[in-house]
């Protein structure tokens, strides 16, 4: 039972370039979303995802962008990387609202 | 704006002593309220949650945690910490008018002497 994976574990940008951190889940569920994870900040929602077709932004989304196509899949991309975005992003997702979230085991991602 | 607060960034204590993590949050609406503890270099794993049945919530590993409406507390406790303890624990919260999205404390990392 996959639950939910994320891809890269570690990736190393240089300022200004993109890339997509992807994030897959088996469990069939509705609600998705990404955090990223700073020290002393705890998790901080970027963007989330209702269902298929649907999303919307978090507390920290400038610099990042989201789109669901499909139930299983809710990619990350970072249009141009800055060294801010230097941090551990983490999917989630959940079946609703009173239960609880499935973590990935996250991407390290260093912009240099 | 709502909000969920851990008291106190890092905790010691000594192996076999009492483990208690503190976790407030804003709001008086009810929340769902969630426990996950993060190892080094690994994702969250869930150690417990309330859903509005039992005050009183067991969760794995000997962990447990009490729900007080009047304190707005969620306060995660174990009688006795093991070295394997050692790692950082988060509250989180959903508020069931939200979309259902997750707000987290910032952390509280234990640490338990030999």
């Amino acid at each position: 039972n996959a639950g939910v994976t994320q891809t890269p574990k570690f990736q190393v940008l240089k300022t200004g370039q993109s890339m997509t951190l992807q994030c897959a889940q088996d469990m069939n569920h509705e609600y998705m979303s990404w955090y990223r994870q700073d020290p002393g900040m705890g998790l901080r929602l970027i963007h989330y995802s209702v269902g298929a077709g649907i999303t919307d932004q978090g507390e920290v989304p400038n610099g990042y962008n989201v789109s669901r196509s499909t139930t299983e899949d809710f990619p990350l991309r970072l249009l141009s990387a800055a060294p801010s975005q230097t941090s551990v992003y983490f999917c989630a997702s959940s079946s609703g609202r009173n239960t609880e979230a499935f973590f990935g085991q996250g991407t390290r991602l260093t912009v240099v | 704006a709502q909000s969920v607060t851990q008291l106190g960034s890092h905790v010691s204590v000594s192996e076999g002593a009492l483990v208690l993590l503190r976790c407030n949050y804003s709001s008086s609406v009810p929340p769902y309220l969630f426990w996950y503890v993060q190892y080094p270099n690994q994702g969250l794993q869930l150690l417990l949650k309330y859903t509005s049945a039992a005050t009183l919530v067991k969760g794995i590993n000997g962990f447990e945690a009490e729900f007080k409406k009047s304190e707005t507390s969620f306060h995660l406790t174990k009688p006795s910490a093991h070295m394997s303890d050692a790692a950082e624990y988060f509250c989180a919260v959903r508020w069931g008018g939200s979309q259902g999205n997750l707000i987290f404390g910032k952390g509280t990392k234990l640490s338990v002497k030999p």
